[in-house]
């Protein structure tokens, strides 16, 4: 049973269409929950940390939230250049050495 | 400074041949991670180095061989691979998994690897 589900899997977006992703979990304790964005080819970009239910990042058109089963990245105000896809990972508490598991990721599209 | 390096980009081997891929990193990070990723797929994880030492290997076959240096390096040494081992590899680092609370892992821009 994968730990870290996301959904969905794909999304397109029109240009300024403000939207959610969401990265739903089942881990017995959370040490910490990271979204990355990955264009293709490339390495995943880190982007935010969130540790406790209640948190919340920001950075730019970015926001992450956190949930005690859930997080979510909203997008406002998308703009073609976010076009990518967006990795959920998380760390459990259980971990002995910070092993991530990831979710399958959500595959943005965002035209003009 | 947040950058992991990796070397080469694109690597083509045949399966006979032997190959290196590097990894760098100058963040004074003391774990270091070996990433296998296919395409449309997240990101599996092979092997972790936790102060220099082999912490994870998950079950990886014998013709990957990972070796650290020292802290700031990582390398994978290939040998005798198949052509269901192209993939995109990618490096991590993070902070000291034992006395944070936290542990963002940083992404090298990973290397293609094709074998014919």
């Amino acid at each position: 049973e994968d730990q870290v589900t996301q959904s969905p899997e794909a999304l397109r977006l029109q240009e300024g269409e403000s939207s959610s992703l969401n990265c739903s979990y089942t881990v017995s304790g959370l040490r910490g929950l990271f979204w990355y964005r990955q264009d293709p080819g490339k390495g995943p970009e880190f982007l935010f940390t969130l540790y406790s239910a209640g948190e919340e990042k920001e950075k730019e058109r970015l926001k992450a939230t956190l949930t005690k089963k859930e997080s979510f990245l909203h997008i406002t105000a998308p703009k073609p250049e976010d076009s990518a896809t967006y990795l959920c990972a998380l760390i459990d508490r259980g971990s002995t050495l910070g092993r991530l598991y990831f979710g399958r990721g959500t595959q943005l599209t965002v035209w003009p | 400074d947040t950058e992991v390096t990796q070397t080469p980009k694109h690597l083509v081997m045949g399966m006979t041949n032997k190959k290196s891929l590097k990894c760098e990193q100058h963040m004074g990070h003391r774990a270091m991670y070996w990433y296998k990723q296919k395409a449309k797929k997240p990101p599996e994880l092979m092997f972790v180095y936790s102060y220099e030492k082999l912490s994870i290997n998950e079950s990886v076959p014998s013709r990957f061989s990972p070796e650290c240096p020292n802290s700031s390096l990582l390398n994978l040494h290939l040998h005798a691979l198949q052509p269901e081992d192209s993939a995109l590899y990618l490096c991590a680092s993070s902070q000291d998994r034992a006395s944070s609370s936290y542990n963002e892992q940083f992404f090298g821009p990973g290397t293609r690897l094709t074998v014919l």
